[in-house]
């Protein structure tokens, strides 16, 4: 059974400082990784979505590396912004075709960024 | 294009009660997701219906079902209310819902139960 886990759970940092979130899954055969954020009592909005073939994803400020064999990811945030309050969250869809889309997510990081 | 819409926004319910949560999904995807988030928990998946049927389930009780009109509407539906049942339910769209798809989440249901 897949499991996904994200540490810290928790992370505070000043604005303008690089964000580096952690995602760790037990089962490396994936089908992708999609990194998420979330605001306080709202739905999740989708960030990068990397490829089992990829090694990252870049959508300006933000980075994903996706290192399958050691079942990790990180999602980097360049020069944070108090805007990048939230939490970010990780998910992989697995290989089972007849899955379809189902996503296990890990817990979460809730992230603040101090002015 | 309208994204997808749950209602409602809020509920508050009492143990034993049930309670029916519906979401629209985003015009032509066909496939509809639910997830339950808690703190303790976190996001977890519920089942996923595709033109009117249910083609995945997670593993949560009988208690909870739903389904799918032939608008790709989608309704879930929670009987005999525990007090664990308190949580944002939210529901996903994607055209298909095949692998790999990108899923797009709706503002949730935060359901109370007392």
């Amino acid at each position: 059974k897949q499991e996904v886990t994200q540490i810290p759970a928790a992370l505070s940092v000043p604005e303008g400082e690089n964000l580096v979130l952690n995602c760790s899954f037990t089962d490396s055969a994936i089908y992708n990784l999609q990194w998420f954020r979330q605001d306080p009592g709202k739905g999740l909005t989708s960030l990068l979505l990397i490829q089992s073939s990829q090694r990252e994803q870049t959508s300006g400020r933000l980075n994903a590396s996706l290192d399958k064999s050691s079942g990790r990811s990180t999602l980097y945030i360049a020069a944070s912004q108090p805007g990048d309050s939230a939490t970010y969250l990780c998910a992989v869809t697995g290989m089972i075709k007849a899955a379809g889309n189902k996503l296990t997510f890990g817990g979460g990081t809730r992230v603040l960024v101090k002015p | 294009k309208a994204g997808v819409t749950q209602t409602p926004r809020y509920l508050i319910k009492t143990r034993g009660q049930q309670v029916t949560l519906s979401c629209s999904p985003i015009s032509g995807h066909r496939s509809v997701s639910w997830y339950q988030q808690t703190p303790g928990q976190g996001l977890q998946f519920l089942f996923e219906y595709f033109s009117e049927t249910q083609r995945n389930k997670g593993n949560f009780p009988g208690r909870f079902s739903g389904r799918q009109f032939s608008n790709s509407r989608s309704e879930m539906n929670v009987s005999t209310l525990e007090l664990g049942d308190s949580a944002l339910y939210l529901c996903a769209s994607s055209l298909e819902g095949s692998r790999g798809e990108k899923l797009f989440f709706g503002s949730g249901t935060q359901l109370s139960v007392l």
